[in-house]
C-alpha cells in the first residue's frame, strides 16, 4: 500500500530533550516536506526536500533540522525543543514529473508533539 | 508570496442540507492549483477535490464541487446533502504550478459541524 508513514504518533518531552520524527513513504517520490499544524494558523511549511541531500528551509524553520540521507526517508530533527514547538506535525511526499504537476501531496497521519 | 484567507472559522449546516465554504488568495501567478482538504477528528489530511487555475470550468466531485472565481481570486467549497460524515475541519490550499515549486499554502481553516 502507497503511504507516509510517521513515528512516532504522540510523543509528550521536556525541553532541551533532543528529539526525532521519523518520516518515510514506499512511492519513490522525489519531493518531502514537514508541516506543522496550530490552531488558528493552518498548517505552514517548515522544511522540505527536493531529492537526496537537498533541503531548504520553508515558512517556520527556526528550531528543526532536516536530513535526507536516503529518498524515501526525511527525518525531522529538534535539538533543544521548547515549549512554543508544541504542534501537530504532518510529513507528505509527492511525485516530481516536469509537464505533470497536477498530482496531490501525500501525507501522514501526524504526530502530535507537545514539550512540557 | 502567496496567501489563502478562510474568513469563516466554523460553520454549521443541517443534515442533508446545502453549505458553502469560503476562501480568497492573493497571488501574481497565472497559473496555480487550489485545493480542498477535510482533517476529520482523525487528524489525517484528506484531499477533497483540487481546481487547476487554468481551467475555467470548476471541479465537482460527487457531493462536493467548488466555484472558482479567478479573477476575484475566490475558491469557495460547496457540499450537498451534507452528511454526518462530513463533519471535519476544511483548508483550502494553494500551490504554484512552477516544477519544482511544491509548497502548499494553507488557510487557517474551518470547523464544518453537520446537525442531525
Amino acid at each position: 500500500e502507497a503511504q507516509v508513514t510517521q513515528n512516532p504518533r504522540y510523543l509528550i518531552t521536556v525541553t532541551g530533550k533532543k528529539l526525532t520524527v521519523t518520516c518515510s513513504q514506499n512511492m519513490n517520490h522525489e519531493y518531502m516536506s514537514w508541516y506543522r499544524q496550530d490552531p488558528g494558523l493552518g498548517l505552514r511549511q517548515i522544511y522540505y526536500s527536493m531529492n537526496v541531500e537537498v533541503t531548504d528551509k520553508g515558512d517556520v524553520p527556526e528550531g528543526y533540522k532536516v536530513s535526507r540521507k536516503e529518498k524515501r526517508n526525511f527525518p525531522l530533527i529538534l535539538e533543544s525543543p521548547s515549549p512554543n514547538q508544541t504542534s501537530l506535525y504532518f510529513c507528505a511526499s509527492r511525485l516530481m514529473l516536469r509537464g505533470w504537476s497536477y498530482n496531490e501531496q501525500f501525507f501522514g497521519p501526524g504526530t502530535r508533539l507537545t514539550v512540557l | 508570496a502567496q496567501t489563502v484567507t478562510q474568513s469563516q472559522p466554523e460553520m454549521s449546516v443541517q443534515e442533508a442540507e446545502t453549505v458553502t465554504l469560503s476562501c480568497t488568495y492573493d497571488t501574481s501567478e497565472s497559473d496555480y492549483y487550489l485545493f480542498w482538504y477535510k482533517q476529520p477528528p482523525s487528524r489525517q489530511m484528506i484531499l477533497v477535490i483540487r481546481q487547476e487555475a487554468y481551467k475555467q470550468q470548476n471541479a465537482t466531485e460527487n457531493r462536493f464541487s467548488v466555484n472558482f472565481q479567478k479573477a476575484a481570486k475566490s475558491f469557495s467549497l460547496k457540499i450537498s446533502d451534507s452528511q454526518l460524515g462530513d463533519a471535519a475541519m476544511y483548508f483550502c490550499a494553494y500551490r504554484s504550478a512552477d516544477f519544482g515549486n511544491e509548497k502548499l499554502t494553507f488557510g487557517t481553516g474551518t470547523r464544518l459541524t453537520i446537525i442531525p
